[in-house]
Parts: C-alpha cells; structure tokens; sequence
C-alpha cells in the first residue's frame, strides 16, 4: 500500500535551538495529517493536525508545514529543550468519504536528541 | 483528551500460547483501534473495531491471530494467538475523539510483548 516516509531517521540539536523533521507521503487521497511524539516507554502523544486546506497551523512552539503540491509535511518545534528528546511520527489519513480519520498510516520516524 | 489504559503493561509469553490485552477507555467511543509496533519500528494498523460489529482487519492481519472483542463502547480486548517470537512487538489501542476542526486520535500506553 502506499505508505509515508521521512528523510532523517536522526536528528541532534542543541538546546534553545529550532529544529525541523520531515516527512514525505506518496498517497494523494491523505487531506488529514497528524504529528506524534512518543516517548521511551510510552504511547504516541498527540502533537498538532492540519488538514489538506491549510498550508500551515501553529500551536505552543510548534509549527506544522504542509505542501500538498510535493506531498511534504514538517514540524518545526521552537527554542528545543532536552524535554523534547523523543521519536517523531507523522502520520496520514484518509476519510474516504465517510466520516472518520482514525486509520492511521505513519511515517518511520525520526528521533530527536536535544543537548542541553 | 480520552484517557487509555491498557493491561498487561508488559509480559513474557511461551511460543505456542496466548495472551489477551485489554484496553479501557474513560469515556464512550464508536471507534476503537489496535496497532503493533515491532521493535524500533513505526505503527502499523491491525484492525478498527465497533462495537456491535465484528472487528475489520488490514492486510496482512487475520481473526485466527488476533481475534478482538468490543463488547461496550468503553472496553476492547485483543488476543495473539499461537505466539511465535516474532510476534514480539508493543500493542497499542487507541480511540479516536471527532470534534469540529480535528479528529484527535490518542493512544494507550501500550503492552510490550516478548515471546521466547
């Protein structure tokens, strides 16, 4: 099936820095996309949605990206701190017409490391 | 948010056997769903499930080995049957809450399994 993918399985920054993790996804039928964190040990953390009619949606130091025209979605998290250290999973979706968005296809991941 | 809990948190089973994870909503739901997570990998989907219905599988995922029940809309349990080690992988359920601009989906804690 067709799947989302990431460029970076990796990511080091230091603290107080801005980082940016990407995410490519093939299925042109996706109008919703989802960002998670997910800690070791724990369940994936909802971070920010977008749907396909917006380029872009803002939330508490968090920036979601999404250009439709090269199927690329970003999360761009300001000033990082060491609490932000965890894997990071886009994921899509598609309603098919009815009325919701709970299958989930997820990119691979990229885990961040932040130094303090 | 939907708050999840899942139990076992964590077990080590015999190949051959069979477990049962639960998962419990605190709040009603329509959909409830069941992914794996194989070590250091991504989430893959394994089955949506209603209550009132049986429970619908992705490609690649079969009732015979993980046969689910939904017997309210606050509980679901899914079951690996005749454990091999590959098997191995964190379970997660998750639930989905649709509301005028997002359908925020959230996930349980999860139940890491290793089979020997």
């Amino acid at each position: 099936g067709e799947s989302v993918g990431l460029h970076l399985p990796t990511l080091s920054v230091q603290e107080g820095d801005n980082s940016i993790i990407n995410c490519a996804y093939s299925n042109s039928a996706s109008d919703y996309f989802i960002w998670y964190k997910q800690e070791s040990g724990k369940g994936p953390q909802f971070i920010i949605d977008i749907r396909s009619n917006m380029d872009k949606r803002q939330g508490q130091r968090v920036t979601v990206l999404l250009n439709k025209t090269v199927k690329h979605l970003s999360l761009q998290i300001a000033a990082t701190q060491p609490g932000d250290s965890a894997v990071y999973f886009c994921a899509e979706s598609s309603n098919a017409g009815g009325t919701s968005y709970g299958k989930l296809t997820f990119g691979q991941g990229t885990i961040l490391t932040v130094h303090p | 948010s939907a708050v999840i809990s899942q139990k076992p948190s964590r077990d080590i089973c015999q190949r051959g056997t069979s477990l049962t994870i639960q998962c419990q909503v605190d709040s009603q739901v329509t959909m409830m769903f069941w992914y794996r997570q194989q070590p250091g990998q991504s989430l893959t989907l394994i089955a949506t499930a209603n209550q009132g219905s049986e429970a619908t599988y992705e490609s690649g995922f079969v009732i015979d080995k993980f046969p689910i029940s939904r017997p309210n809309l606050t509980f679901s349990t899914l079951t690996v049957s005749n454990m091999s080690p590959e098997d191995s992988s964190i379970y997660l359920c998750s639930v989905e809450e649709g509301r005028r601009s997002s359908y925020e989906q959230y996930f349980g804690p999860g139940t890491r399994l290793t089979v020997t």
